[in-house]
């Protein structure tokens, strides 16, 4: 079966440096993506990696394995509006997404 | 940047009756649409997908009679939740690709209350 694991939940403080991590098993591989979503709002895309290393845009970064099946996404420089779900997406031999089931992430002041 | 529309943000109905949720893709052509529903504090389940002119391809669990998927132009597909009950109640998100590009932009949602 297809499956992505990602951290339920994850608490940081404001200013600091996160690393939410997404393993997965997926028939195939086209694609990884990380999207970010706000309560009650729709998820907007942060990233995509097909090939092995870091992508840097801005505070976030991903990072891509695919011989891991492994991914990160990086957070920097942590702020108040940060707080939101972080989910990691592959795309599959099919080219569909699988999506994970999201990591809430929690800002601390 | 792909923009995606959704209409309406939020609608109550009463139960058994109809409701049509449309989903637009303003500047770019949708070749294939999906159509999602989350519960509170849960994760994106996808329903369906479809793709312009053909029928819909529904995920297991998912009853088409109840979801009606239409996708009958390049820009536009609409969710038709058929004899709404309570339990239909959830925030229903499309979203769309173009041929080009394997992104999916995402609507801003449509939050159903069934009463």
């Amino acid at each position: 079966g297809q499956n992505i694991d990602q951290p339920t939940e994850m608490t940081a403080t404001e200013g600091a440096i996160v690393q939410i991590n997404c393993t997965y098993q997926t028939s195939g591989f086209n694609g990884l993506f990380w999207y970010q979503q706000h309560a009650g709002e729709a998820p907007t895309f942060l990233s995509y990696n097909v090939l092995d290393g870091l992508e840097e845009k801005g505070r976030f970064s991903s990072f891509l394995s695919r011989s891991k099946g492994y991914s990160y996404l990086l957070l920097k420089e942590l702020q108040m509006k940060d707080s939101a779900s972080y989910l990691c997406a592959v795309l599959d031999s099919n080219y569909q997404l699988i999506w994970g089931a999201g990591t809430k992430l929690i800002i601390k002041p | 940047g792909a923009v995606v529309s959704q209409h309406p943000s939020r609608v109550i109905c009463k139960s058994g009756t109809s409701v049509k949720i449309e989903c637009r893709s303003l500047d770019f052509q949708a070749t294939t649409m999906f159509w999602y529903r989350q519960f509170p504090k849960q994760s994106l389940m996808l329903m369906a997908t479809s793709n312009e002119g053909s029928k819909a391809t529904y995920e297991q669990g998912v009853e088409k009679d109840k979801f009606l998927i239409n996708h009958a132009s390049l820009t536009l597909s609409t969710l038709t939740v058929t004899s709404a009950h309570p339990e239909d109640s959830s925030f229903y998100i499309c979203s769309a690709r173009d041929w080009q590009d394997y992104e999916q932009y995402f609507g801003p949602g449509t939050r159903l209350t069934v009463t």
